[in-house]
């Protein structure tokens, strides 16, 4: 019964760092996506993916990339990370992606950047 | 472009009072909107969504939420208030335009007291 799996759970980063948000599910989800919570601002999608092979854009995706080579898998990239990155981050799905589904998360990753 | 305000940062009441958690929306088509709830260092649970049809609709732990169309609101309600609600709330919506987008408030956070 694990939903959306997300690791770490809390990660510390210095400037210019790279690291991988990791995020998988097991429940067959073909969508799934990658939003940051700050405070004030309520969750910004960052990007999202329609299934294997396909991933698109969201409001914030500077700064971040993503693949998604199996269905269960869908990993956030920091390329080099900067302070502004500094964060909560949730990984979240739904079946297909359709308008009337509702969305499963993660339990959140803390990232400080310093 | 779509949008959702959330226009209360924290709403405090009384427990055994009702509670109300606004929301309006701005979306080019029909709406489908969501309510979901974060408590503290956990990710966001689905409590309630209007798609169609009756303007009240019902969901989980004794809440509900009222569609109104010519006022471009979806207010989250509940008759009788418990501690146990005190958490963070999410109004979120999405229309057909927008895509794979689910766009989130920046939440109020509702305050119960004993």
């Amino acid at each position: 019964n694990a939903g959306v799996t997300q690791t770490p759970k809390f990660q510390v980063l210095k400037t210019g760092q790279s690291m991988t948000l990791q995020c998988a599910q097991d429940m067959n989800h073909e969508y799934m996506s990658w939003y940051r919570q700050d405070p004030g601002m309520g969750l910004r999608l960052i990007h999202y993916s329609v299934g294997a092979g396909i991933t698109d854009q969201g409001e914030v995706p500077n700064g971040y990339n993503v693949s998604r080579s199996t269905t269960e898998d869908f990993p956030l990239r920091l390329l080099s990370a900067a302070p502004s990155q500094t964060s909560v981050y949730f990984c979240a799905s739904s079946a297909t992606g359709g308008w009337d589904e509702k969305l499963f998360f993660g339990s959140g990753t803390q990232l400080s950047v310093l | 472009a779509q949008s959702v305000a959330q226009p209360e940062d924290q709403v405090n009441v009384a427990e055994g009072n009702p509670l109300t958690v606004k929301c309006t929306y701005s979306v080019s088509g029909n709406p489908y909107l969501f309510w979901y709830v974060q408590y503290p260092n956990r990710g966001l649970q689905f409590l309630l969504k209007y798609i169609t049809g009756d303007n009240l609709v019902k969901g989980s732990y004794g809440f509900e939420a009222e569609f109104n169309k010519s006022q471009t609101s979806f207010h989250l309600k509940k008759p009788s208030a418990l501690v146990s609600d005190s958490a963070l709330y999410f109004c979120a919506v999405r229309d057909r335009d927008g895509g794979f987008k689910t766009i989130f408030g920046a939440g109020t956070r509702l305050f119960v007291k004993a």
